[in-house]
């Protein structure tokens, strides 16, 4: 069973650019979520993608996007970068049904924003 | 006032020591407790998982859930040098959405 994978490890970008982050959830997870994850923080939830559908959002504006595709892996997207948005994103993946499951977290993307 | 509370730290013990972290929270729907384990750049890693209130063992790790007083508490016992890390508390309804709710974060040092 291969656990939550996501890519770059690294980034670095100027603000005002646009960024794309991925994720592979681990083998037989349906629902993959994505947090920000401020230095000395806590993750805060962005949304959750659940069979290609979005499936709940926190409080981030509209220029966080994402996708989820057919084999539930995912893609986050930032637009108009600014220099805020400086964090660990994580992807987490997990088994949705009548009840979600528990969540399984990758080892996140760094973006810095410069 | 942040839905989950959690104090930073950080926090020091010697190896062997038993170790009492705890988070306090705001919103009574939370039903589901978890928590992660992080090491230094890395992802967050499950711990202990309960549902509604209770103990729950495993291994060294003890994780407690007190409703009634929207408390919850992870123990470590005979703690190493290896459970350095920051420890995550994290919470959630039974909502479909399934997002988690996170504290700040306890740093812990073992020192041996």
């Amino acid at each position: 069973e291969t656990g939550v994978t996501q890519s770059p490890t690294h980034l670095i970008k100027t603000r005002g650019q646009q960024v794309t982050l991925r994720c592979s959830s681990q083998s037989g997870h349906n629902t993959v979520s994505w947090y920000q994850q401020a230095l000395g923080q806590g993750p805060q939830f962005i949304f959750q993608y659940y069979r290609e559908e979005e499936n709940g959002r926190g409080n981030f504006p509209p220029r966080f996007s994402g996708l989820q595709f057919p084999n539930y892996s995912s893609e986050l997207n930032v637009n108009a970068l600014e220099l805020d948005d400086s964090a660990l994103y994580l992807c987490a993946s997990s088994f949705g049904g009548l009840v979600q499951e528990t969540q399984y977290f990758g080892p996140g993307t760094r973006l810095l924003v410069l | 006032q942040k839905e989950v509370e959690q104090d930073p730290g950080p926090l020091s013990v010697p190896e062997g020591a038993i170790v009492s972290l705890n988070c306090t929270y705001s919103n009574s729907a939370f039903q589901y407790f978890m928590w992660y384990r992080q090491y230094s750049r890395k992802g967050p890693e499950l711990l202990m998982y309960t549902y509604s209130s209770g103990n729950k063992e495993d291994g060294r790790f003890t994780a407690q859930v007190d409703k009634s007083s929207k408390y919850i508490s992870l123990f470590i016992r005979d703690s190493q040098p290896s459970d350095s890390a920051t420890y995550l508390c994290a919470m959630r309804d039974q909502t479909g959405a399934n997002n988690l709710f996170f504290g700040t974060g306890t740093r812990l040092t073992v020192i041996p």
